[in-house]
């Protein structure tokens, strides 16, 4: 089982709606959740952290946390053309606080 | 606020040979990663310094990789010789401490041939 899981995608979206990124992690510990942005050929830009269950927004972006099921997600709202990119989940492992990532999700937003 | 600079931002070389990359963290940060990005994949951890010592490199191929980070301030990563699967982006990043938000420099693509 990978530490971090994500759906490789691509998922595509129509511009305007509400794209929706998961991510699942194996180690029951963790305790701090990070989701970066990449753009082809860019390093990875941190959009969001969360460190608590439930829902944390920032502007377009809602993270949510479901730790008792190993569960979090990354909510874009109003999807641009711009938002098209590589979403990277991230979690920090508790043994060793190192960042764990997932091979990433392909969000495709078409005008 | 400048933010995490790296050099050189592309390299190519042939296999057996060596390289080095350079690595400024934002400035105050402790905390200083090194990662490997093969294409189609998430970042791999090589490396992690707390100021000017070693906290995790388990994952670093120390036959062939080494990396310092002296005065705790610039760290260097160094790769003799190269082979052709290292071929990859090596992206460091900086944090104010181990648990908190990592941020990424621009990135060093090297390409092995």
């Amino acid at each position: 089982q990978k530490e971090v899981e994500q759906n490789s995608g691509p998922l595509s979206v129509p511009e305007g709606a509400i794209a929706s990124l998961n991510c699942t992690y194996s180690d029951r510990g963790s305790q701090s959740f990070f989701w970066y942005r990449q753009y082809s050929g860019k390093s990875p830009e941190l959009i969001m952290s969360i460190y608590s269950n439930g829902d944390k927004e920032d502007g377009r972006f809602t993270a949510q946390l479901n730790k008792a099921s190993q569960y979090v997600s990354l909510l874009i709202r109003d999807s641009q053309p711009s938002d098209s990119a590589t979403y990277l989940c991230a979690v920090l492992n508790t043994g060793f606080q190192k960042l764990v990532f997932g091979t990433g999700t392909r969000l495709l937003v078409s005008p | 606020e400048a933010g995490v600079a790296q050099s050189p931002r592309y390299k190519i070389i042939e296999k057996r040979q060596s390289v080095a990359f350079w690595c400024n963290p934002i400035s105050g940060h402790a905390t200083l990663y090194w990662y490997q990005q093969i294409l189609g994949q998430g970042p791999k951890l090589l490396i992690q310094f707390q100021n000017n010592g070693v906290v995790d490199d388990s994952q670093l191929p120390k036959d062939r990789f080494s990396a310092e980070r002296l005065k705790g301030v610039d760290s260097t990563l160094k790769i003799q010789p190269a082979k052709l699967e290292d071929s990859a982006v090596y992206l460091c990043a900086s944090s104010l401490r181990t648990t908190y938000e990592q941020y990424f420099g621009p990135g060093t693509r090297l390409t092995v041939t």
